[in-house]
C-alpha cells in the first residue's frame, strides 16, 4: 500500500513550456486535491475532484487544467509555465466525507525559469 | 467564508519545555478543525482532528488540541518538546455542510527545538 505517490519528484521548466504532474492514490478514495505551497502563505487549493471525470476549480485555479480520468489518478498540467507558478505541489486524497482525513503526496519541486 | 490565523510564523521551546502553537479560526458556523505537521522536505500528516463530540482532541506523538467556541480557537499543546518535534505545522478548517469539501489552510508555524 503505497498511500499516495507523485510523479516528478523534481522539474525544472523554462518560461512557457508545458508538463503534467501525476497523483496517484491506491486507497480507493473518491476525492482527490491539488495544492501548491508557498513560503508565507501555507497550503492553498488549486483544483479538487469528488470522483472520476469530475473536476472542480479551488482558490487559485488560474493556468492550471486537471483531469480525473481514472479513479486512482488525478493530473494537475501546466499548458505555458510562468516563473509565478513556482512552487511545491502537493496531490491529497480522501474518501469522500466531510470529516475525513486528507492523506498527502510528497510533493513535487517545481522550478520556472 | 472560512479563515484560518496561525499566531506566530517561528516558535521556539526549549526540549522537555511546553508546547504551544495557537490557531484561530473565523467561520459563521464552527467548522471541522485539524492540525496537520509536515517534516522537512515531506508532506503532511495528521496529527488531530475535531469534529463533534468532547473538545479536548488527543492526537499522535503526544500532541493535543482543545477546541473553545467562544474564543473560536483550537490551540495545540504537547506538555514536553522533544527534538523530533521540529517541524512545520498546519492549522486547517473544512465547513461541516455536506458538499462543501474544500480545506482552507493557515500560513504554518515552524517549530524549532532547543537542546
Amino acid at each position: 500500500n503505497a498511500g499516495v505517490t507523485q510523479t516528478p519528484k523534481f522539474r525544472v521548466l523554462k518560461t512557457g513550456q508545458s508538463m503534467t504532474l501525476l497523483c496517484a492514490q491506491d486507497m480507493n478514495h473518491e476525492y482527490m486535491y491539488w495544492y501548491r505551497q508557498d513560503p508565507g502563505m501555507g497550503l492553498r487549493l488549486i483544483h479538487y475532484s469528488v470522483g472520476e471525470g469530475t473536476t472542480a476549480k479551488g482558490e487559485v485555479p488560474d493556468g492550471y487544467n486537471v483531469s480525473r480520468l481514472k479513479k486512482q489518478n488525478f493530473l494537475l498540467g501546466l499548458e505555458s509555465a510562468a516563473p509565478s507558478q513556482t512552487s511545491v505541489y502537493f496531490c491529497a486524497s480522501s474518501p469522500g466525507q466531510t470529516t475525513d482525513t486528507q492523506y498527502f503526496g510528497p510533493g513535487t519541486r517545481l522550478t520556472v525559469l | 467564508a472560512q479563515s484560518v490565523t496561525q499566531l506566530g510564523s517561528h516558535v521556539s521551546v526549549s526540549e522537555g519545555a511546553l508546547v504551544l502553537l495557537r490557531c484561530n479560526y473565523s467561520s459563521s458556523v464552527p467548522p471541522y478543525l485539524f492540525w496537520y505537521v509536515q517534516y522537512p522536505n515531506q508532506g503532511l500528516q495528521l496529527l488531530l482532528k475535531y469534529t463533534t463530540g468532547a473538545t479536548l482532541v488527543k492526537g499522535i506523538n503526544g500532541f493535543e488540541a482543545e477546541f473553545k467556541k467562544s474564543e473560536t480557537s483550537f490551540h495545540l499543546t504537547k506538555p514536553s518538546a522533544h527534538m523530533s518535534d521540529a517541524a512545520e505545522y498546519f492549522c486547517a478548517v473544512r465547513p461541516t455542510m455536506i458538499g462543501n469539501e474544500k480545506l482552507t489552510f493557515g500560513t504554518g508555524t515552524r517549530l524549532t527545538i532547543i537542546p
